[in-house]
């Protein structure tokens, strides 16, 4: 059974550091691309970040370019989100998800529960 | 940047009704970068169709997607009470890589 399992998040000031887990288990970890979707209070989604399967190419959305880095460890199956300089705005239940391509479609097809970052003095 | 927009936003419909939801993209897309998620309260999202028409595994088949281009649907044939939830469209491309749409939200009448 897959699992995706969020840890790390919490109360920070703004301007701080936050860094999220994931761990994964259930599937062959090193071989799939994996995202953080994050979703603020009574909003929709949003993709924060993606990362190819050995850690070769990375994407951001430009709202979090230059604060965020998405890292993995394939040899704990897990994943990581590096945050810094967080804003108010970053509030939200971050998601980790795995990212599968069947056909030339790239979607998520497991997430985990999340775990939420609220950011606020 | 693509931008998808879903509507409508909320929609109230009974069990054993039809749901026809739409997500519209701002410029022509893929139809195999185009999915759909479903999220209840408190839940992560779940994959229902990628492809713009193929179900993910364990879908029942009351769900179906079509469209090409800058419209896509989402139907489900007859409301389960299990089915009242948030629907989201997905996109993949170039800037940024995934977007989202806002959600309709079907709840029930």
């Amino acid at each position: 059974e897959v699992q995706l399992v969020e840890s790390g998040g919490g109360l920070v000031q703004p301007g701080g550091s936050l860094r999220l887990s994931c761990a994964a288990s259930g599937f062959t970890f090193n071989t799939y691309r994996m995202s953080w979707v994050r979703q603020a209070p009574g909003k929709g989604l949003e993709w924060v970040s993606y990362i190819s399967s050995s850690s070769s190419t990375l994407h951001y959305a430009d709202s979090v370019k230059g604060r965020f880095t998405i890292s993995r460890d394939n040899a704990k199956n897990s994943l990581y989100l590096h945050m810094n300089s967080l804003r108010a705005e970053d509030t939200a239940v971050f998601h980790c998800a795995r990212v599968n391509y069947v056909s030339g479609s790239y979607h998520f097809d497991y997430w985990g529960q999340g775990t939420l970052v609220t950011v606020s003095s | 940047e693509i931008v998808l927009t879903q509507s409508p936003g909320t929609l109230s419909l009974s069990p054993g009704e039809r749901a026809t939801l739409s997500c519209r993209a701002s410029q022509s897309v893929s139809s195999i970068s185009l999915a759909w998620y479903q999220q209840k309260p408190g839940q992560a999202p779940r994959l229902l169709i990628y492809g713009a028409s193929s179900r993910a595994t364990g879908i029942p088949d009351r769900f179906s997607g079509s469209g090409s281009e800058t419209d896509f649907t989402l139907t489900i044939s007859r409301l389960e009470p299990e089915d009242f939830a948030v629907y989201y469209c997905q996109q993949y491309g170039s800037s940024p890589l995934f977007t989202f749409g806002p959600g309709t939200k079907v709840d029930i009448k």
